[in-house]
């Protein structure tokens, strides 16, 4: 099994809807992270989490939300889908802020 | 704002000849220096590190170096394979907890038959 799995692999959705990408790791870490992908703007975070108690927002914030349901589970909500939220997004993982983080498959979205 | 920033954003060699990719940062708090390798349909995986105590870190054909006085480093990958045909990230982070990786913008490697 992954380190880190990420589900769906790929949604299609339509503008204005709700949809939640969920996120769970077997490392034991108490730190995730949630990453977009654009071509050509490489990862940029969008929120990262030091435990349960601590989330904590990155550089694109805007127009997401998250939810830190256990150490293991880290869920990433788009509350009002657009189409420039079109992108591929990843879940990761990591002891400290200066060791390996592992990341997720990636969810391909497509707002419509 | 990038705080890392990375070049080239696309890069061509021929085969058994040497890639190298350059990053560029202001933070002086850095103390990590980590390059991420990303093949299509996959997450990055961490493909070499660094920190700032050394100035040049070597694990098989890859080699990153590092100037803290310019505050660069640097990808180096000698006998380039198709195989290495792959999407790299350089990124960097402060040793305070309080912090993520931040991530170049990547470079597209194409290693040629």
């Amino acid at each position: 099994d992954a380190d880190v799995t990420q589900t769906p692999r790929n949604r299609i959705t339509k503008t204005g809807k709700r949809i939640m990408l969920e996120c769970s790791q077997t490392k034991g870490h108490d730190r995730m992270y949630w990453y977009r992908q654009d071509p050509g703007l490489g990862l940029r975070l969008i929120y990262y989490s030091f435990d349960v108690k601590d989330i904590n927002k990155g550089e694109i914030s805007d127009g997401y939300s998250v939810s830190r349901q256990a150490q293991a589970k880290f869920s990433l909500s788009l509350e009002s889908a657009i189409p420039n939220q079109t992108a591929l997004y990843f879940c990761a993982t990591s002891r400290t802020a200066n060791t390996e983080a592992f990341f997720g498959q990636g969810t391909r979205l497509t707002v419509v | 704002q990038q705080q890392v920033k990375q070049s080239p954003q696309s890069l061509i060699v021929q085969k058994g000849g040497i890639s190298i990719i350059n990053c560029a940062y202001e933070n002086t708090a850095f103390d990590y220096f980590p390059w991420y390798q990303q093949f299509p349909g996959k997450g990055p995986a961490l493909l070499i590190a660094i920190r700032p105590d050394v100035s040049e870190k070597k694990e098989g054909r890859f080699t990153i170096s590092f100037n803290k006085s310019a505050k660069q480093f640097s990808l180096h990958i000698m006998d380039s394979q198709p195989g290495d045909s792959a999407t790299y990230f350089c990124a960097a982070t402060p040793g305070n907890s309080g912090y993520a990786l931040n991530f170049g913008k990547g470079t597209s490697l194409l290693v040629t038959p």
